[in-house]
């Protein structure tokens, strides 16, 4: 059984770009959730996808995007970069979308500049 | 937006010593979670609470939801090494769906 994996492990962009960040969910699991955390922080909740849908969003902008892929692997878009969007990206999935029993992978440290 | 405020922000302390943290909101919620998260990593759940009340273990950790349903314990008996890491509580809200609230986290550091 793998477990959830993101890549890359390490990003650096600048003000205005874009970046697509990329998560295998583990083995068997439909459900993939996004969420953001800023240094010395807790997590934030981006958004969750179920089976190839967005299921539920936290409060960010529309410029944060996202896909579900009918392997259940995801992807986070971000355009229009801001030096604000520095943080760690962490992706985890589950099976249904109770987030109690949802794994983590080791997230995308991006850095703007 | 919601908050939790999460209790100590870091911990020195002793091998063998006993470790608490809290996290206090001003708003009920349904479910309580508590996660440790090492260097590196995501965050692994330690601990789920579903009740007002309850009060679960797992091996050395003990959590309580509070009897408010505003607050939650973490308790780590006679700490070790590897307890080292950032610990955060997380909630559900009564009214919500799905979406969990994090605490900013407790980080602790075992002194030598």
């Amino acid at each position: 059984e793998t477990g959830v994996t993101q890549s890359p492990t390490h990003l650096i962009k600048t003000r205005g770009q874009q970046v697509t960040l990329r998560c295998s969910s583990q083995s068997g699991h439909n459900t993939v959730s996004w969420y953001q955390q800023a240094l010395g922080q807790g997590p934030q909740f981006i958004f969750q996808y179920y089976r190839e849908e967005e299921n539920g969003r936290g409060n960010f902008p529309p410029r944060f995007s996202g896909l579900q892929f009918p392997n259940y692997s995801s992807e986070l878009n971000v355009n229009a970069l801001e030096l604000d969007d520095s943080a760690l990206y962490l992706c985890a999935s589950s099976l249904g979308g109770r987030q109690e029993t949802q794994y983590f992978g080791p997230g995308t440290r991006l850095l703007v500049l | 937006g919601q908050q939790l405020n999460q209790s100590p922000q870091s911990m020195f302390i002793q091998e063998g010593e006993d470790v608490s943290m809290n996290c206090t909101s001003s708003s009920i919620f349904n479910t309580w979670l508590w996660y440790k998260q090492d260097p590196g990593e995501g965050p692994v759940l330690l601990i789920a609470l579903y009740k007002a009340g309850e009060l679960t273990s797992n091996g050395r950790l003990t959590a309580q939801f509070g009897i408010t349903r505003k607050d939650s314990f973490l308790n780590i008996s006679a700490s070790i090494p590897s307890d080292v890491g950032i610990y955060f509580c997380a909630g559900r809200l009564t009214d919500s769906n799905y979406q969990l609230i994090w605490g900013a986290g407790t980080k602790l550091i075992i002194k030598p």
